[in-house]
């Protein structure tokens, strides 16, 4: 069936350096990937999404790339801070699918200060 | 704009037990998911409504799981009767029907425990 791969599971980086999460998707009919920041006891929040039809999306020190050929897409976040602590989640989305999510497993971001 | 509530916040109830989760989604918003994080996993789709119908309901778990969303409002979730495995976060979320249909906005959760 469907599935979202995501790596690593847990992640720790020095304050000021990049982090970076990758996914893979198995529907080549998937074409909007969002990423989600869920902060411990809150709920998921989506920071970035792209398109299919886009290669590369960047807001502020976060982006996110897409190749399609590969069927990965990574998030980057530079110049980290330790409120950008918290578990991301990365998904797929297909129109076959109606629109529902296939999430990766999450990945736990500790920036240490 | 208000955002897309849930009820309880965390419910623990004993094995065997019936539990009812509720989810008020954004005004308008005429698709609802549901979705279910066991410890330590992904987040699992559920479910998905548009308006009070039930467009794809190929992620419940088995026949234990009801969801209805009767005047296409508000949607709730019963598990009956409740087993060890049901427990984790329920997460729900709503999407416009036209428009940016594609971003979900997300409930807080509900943290369901079967002791």
């Amino acid at each position: 069936g469907e599935n979202v791969e995501q790596h690593p599971s847990t992640l720790s980086v020095q304050e000021g350096d990049s982090a970076v999460i990758k996914c893979t998707y198995s529907d080549s009919a998937s074409n909007y990937f969002p990423w989600y920041k869920q902060e411990l006891g809150k709920r998921p929040q989506l920071i970035i999404d792209i398109r299919s039809n886009v290669g590369e999306k960047k807001d502020q020190r976060i982006a996110v790339t897409l190749n399609k050929t590969a069927k990965h897409f990574s998030l980057h976040i530079t110049e980290t801070q330790p409120e950008d602590s918290a578990v991301y989640f990365c998904a797929a989305s297909s129109p076959s699918g109606t629109y529902k999510y296939i999430f990766g497993t999450g990945t736990r971001l500790k920036v240490l200060a | 704009e208000a955002g897309v509530t849930q009820f309880p916040s965390h419910s623990v109830i004993e094995k065997g037990q019936t539990v009812t989760l509720r989810c008020d989604p954004i005004s308008g918003h005429d698709n609802l998911y549901w979705y279910r994080r066991v410890m330590g996993k992904e987040i699992k789709f559920l479910l998905h409504f548009v308006k009070e119908s039930k467009q794809d309901e190929s992620g419940m778990p088995n026949n234990r799981f009801l969801a209805e969303r009767t005047g296409g409002t508000y949607s709730t979730l019963k598990v009956q009767p409740a087993e060890l495995e049901d427990s984790g976060v329920y997460f729900c979320a709503s999407s416009q029907r036209t428009g940016n249909f594609y971003e979900q906005y997300f409930g807080p959760g509900t943290r369901l425990t079967v002791t």
